[in-house]
């Protein structure tokens, strides 16, 4: 799986947006980007995923730049339960493998009252 | 409620008594993962089944055995626990193949072996 690179910590205000960066300079044509999270004392929880367009659930929104080689995880209005760490993970569907999810270091996200 | 459910929580035992932490999905999901986390090692995967009565190894297997019987359960055994098996254990299980890179986790076991 191709090598992604997230900043270890950001800040941000409760009920401010926040943008989670992504680089993926080396993503092959058929990686998804995936986002997942982990809240303290809590398993990895999946967030959202996308190829090309960018994405809306109702946790958050993908935005993937035009050439792939970066993307970014918003969340519109930050809640104090949103802190966690947050992985961005390329993941190839069409080839055959163990499913491992292989997480990285993330971004730790603080959100102040 | 849709979940991936783990017992026990946390787990004290001793150098060799064996010990089987269970996972159930109640979501039919074909795809089942055990991972463990430890600091700076991130989740490192032990075993993973794509469907009852398969089974592979991950990238970690030694010391753990694991069975798939039944679709909704996929405990972890281990037969003479080690202290360098003390870490954080997840579960993980996923729809099927094609869908196995959305996964949901339980909330994991705590385990100290001592």
């Amino acid at each position: 799986d191709a090598k992604t690179t997230q900043p270890n910590s950001m800040e941000s205000n409760e009920e401010e947006p926040v943008h989670l960066p992504c680089n993926h300079s080396t993503i092959s044509g058929t990686d998804y980007i995936h986002w997942y999270r982990q809240l303290p004392s809590q398993g990895p929880e999946y967030v959202i995923h996308g190829l090309t367009s960018n994405v809306n659930n109702r946790m958050a929104s993908l935005a993937i730049a035009e050439d792939r080689k970066s993307s970014t995880l918003i969340l519109h209005r930050a809640t104090l339960r949103d802190a966690a760490v947050y992985y961005c993970i390329l993941r190839d569907v069409s080839s055959s493998n163990t499913g491992k999810l292989i997480f990285g270091q993330g971004t730790t996200l603080q959100v102040k009252p | 409620e849709a979940q991936v459910t783990q017992n026990p929580r946390y787990l004290i035992t001793v150098t060799g008594k064996k010990l089987t932490v269970t996972c159930s999905q109640n979501m039919n999901h074909e795809y089942m993962s055990w991972y463990r986390q430890d600091p700076g090692l991130g989740l490192r995967q032990i075993y993973y089944s794509m469907n009852v009565e398969v089974t592979d190894k991950g990238d970690v297997p030694e010391g753990y055995k694991v069975s798939r019987k039944e679709k909704r359960n996929f405990p972890l055994i281990l037969e003479s626990p080690s202290p360098n098996q003390t870490s954080l254990y997840f579960c993980a299980s996923s729809l099927h193949e094609l869908a196995k890179n959305i996964q949901y986790f339980g909330a994991g076991t705590r385990l100290s072996v001592l």
